[in-house]
């Protein structure tokens, strides 16, 4: 079935990049997503690639996409404080329902 | 401004009793998504639906009802079928035939005491 894998939790220095990797099993997903969620909140659309595409840059922020691993990473360069959040990754899967399945979410701790 | 509102934001419910939660969008979206979200279990999908009048279940339906009578409104009612309420939920909504983006609402935090 359709699953979305993630580490739970990654801690850096402000000032530092920060890498946060994900998994997923469903290869004919058009779409994989990263999506944001600051404490007490809903989730914000950090970014989001298209599956015919190896790499996204967008400012600080930076997806690589291995279709062939199955494996997708967030860089945010010059983590910031104001990153610290819970970061998600997302998969549309093989429906076009706008069912999306997320991994469990990344905790990202930014030490001043 | 356009967006997702979810009311209430914090909700206490006593065991057997049944629980609205509303979600409004005036973003013209068509289709529209109530998730519940544990710790380090990610969100998982009670309900959808796509246009008015039509809904489907998700992964988590049981106990748990929706309806969608206008396209702007889509509230999640937790009955007292649901063995264990006490989550957060987040409402979504997603203009069809896009790049699939979800818009969230804040979420509702529900604690059954």
């Amino acid at each position: 079935g359709e699953d979305v894998e993630q580490s739970l939790f990654l801690s850096v220095r402000e000032g530092d990049s920060s890498v946060i990797n994900c998994t997923y099993t469903d290869s004919s997903s058009t779409y994989l997503y990263w999506y944001k969620q600051e404490p007490g909140a809903g989730l914000q659309l950090l970014t989001y690639i298209f599956s015919n595409m190896d790499m996204k840059q967008d400012q600080r922020l930076t997806v690589l996409l291995n279709k062939k691993d199955k494996h997708l990473s967030l860089r945010i360069a010059d983590t910031q404080t104001g990153d610290s959040a819970i970061y998600f990754c997302a998969e549309n899967g093989s429906s076009n329902t706008g069912k999306l399945i997320f991994g469990q979410g990344t905790t990202l701790q930014v030490k001043p | 401004d356009g967006g997702i509102t979810q009311s209430p934001k914090y909700l206490f419910r006593k065991e057997g009793q049944n629980v609205t939660l509303s979600c409004e969008q005036n973003l013209n979206h068509d289709a529209m998504y109530w998730y519940r979200q544990d710790p380090g279990q990610g969100l998982r999908l009670i309900y959808y639906s796509q246009i008015v009048n039509d809904f489907q279940k998700g992964d988590i339906a049981e106990g748990y009802s929706v309806s969608r009578e206008k396209k702007e409104s889509f509230p999640l009612t937790v009955t007292s079928a649901q063995k264990n309420p006490t989550a957060f939920y987040l409402c979504a909504s997603m203009k069809v035939r896009f790049t699939g983006e979800l818009f969230f609402g804040e979420g509702s935090r529900l604690t059954v005491l």
